[in-house]
């Protein structure tokens, strides 16, 4: 069946040090894409998304890489900081073909810890 | 600032109540979603809506319902709440349109049946 997000549950990285966040997907026509930020009692927020025309994006701080041969996605944020203790989600935009209505659906999480 | 706002962010209800879930957005967004968060199983969308008054379900959608009357408003509604209903339950809300697929959400309702 279709899976979006075998993350590994947890990561935890030193002060400074970069991280890399990643999500494996099945779905091979998938053409966009998404990270979440969730901190501890907030809902979700938005860190960056990606096209499928695309293989990398760039944000302050974070990147994300797609490799649609293998399907996979990563995020990278460098000079990870403390405030960046929170759960990353990656999402995959599906379309439902009767309605052309648009929803995320999205992975299982991974908890990334900074360690001053 | 956009904002969603979830009625409640915390709920204590008994078996067979029936429960209530409002979300509300400022964004005049067309497309408003109702996903539930457990531990190790992420997000999963139980309904979403793209317009006034239309509905689709999501990947879990039994033992739920909705309500959008209004664009701004979007109400999952429990009608027997049990006790593997207990979870967070996040409404977001997002533009219409392929390739916009950014949600912005509420800061949850945390339900516990009892």
């Amino acid at each position: 069946g279709e899976s979006v997000g075998l993350h590994l549950p947890t990561l935890s990285v030193q002060e400074g040090d970069n991280s890399i966040i990643n999500c494996a997907y099945s779905n091979s026509a998938s053409d966009y894409f998404i990270w979440y930020k969730q901190e501890s009692g907030k809902g979700p927020q938005f860190i960056i998304d990606i096209r499928s025309n695309m293989d990398k994006r760039q944000g302050q701080r974070v990147t994300v890489l797609l490799n649609k041969t293998v399907k996979h996605l990563s995020l990278q944020i460098a000079a990870t900081q403390p405030g960046d203790s929170a759960v990353y989600f990656c999402a995959e935009q599906r379309t439902l073909e009767t309605t052309g209505a648009n929803n995320l659906f999205f992975g299982t999480g991974t908890r990334l810890t900074v360690i001053p | 600032d956009v904002k969603v706002t979830q009625s409640s962010r915390y709920l204590v209800k008994r078996t067979g109540e029936k429960v209530f879930l409002e979300c509300v957005q400022d964004m005049d967004h067309e497309n408003m979603f109702w996903y539930r968060q457990d531990p190790g199983l992420g997000l999963r969308l139980i309904y979403f809506s793209y317009d006034v008054k239309m509905k689709e379900k999501g990947d879990i959608p039994e033992g739920y319902s909705v309500s959008r009357e209004k664009k701004e408003r979007f109400s999952l509604i429990l009608e027997s709440a049990s006790t593997n209903q207990t979870s967070m339950y996040l409404c977001a809300s997002g533009e219409a349109g392929r390739l916009t697929g950014e949600l912005f959400f509420g800061e949850g309702s945390r339900l516990t049946v009892l």
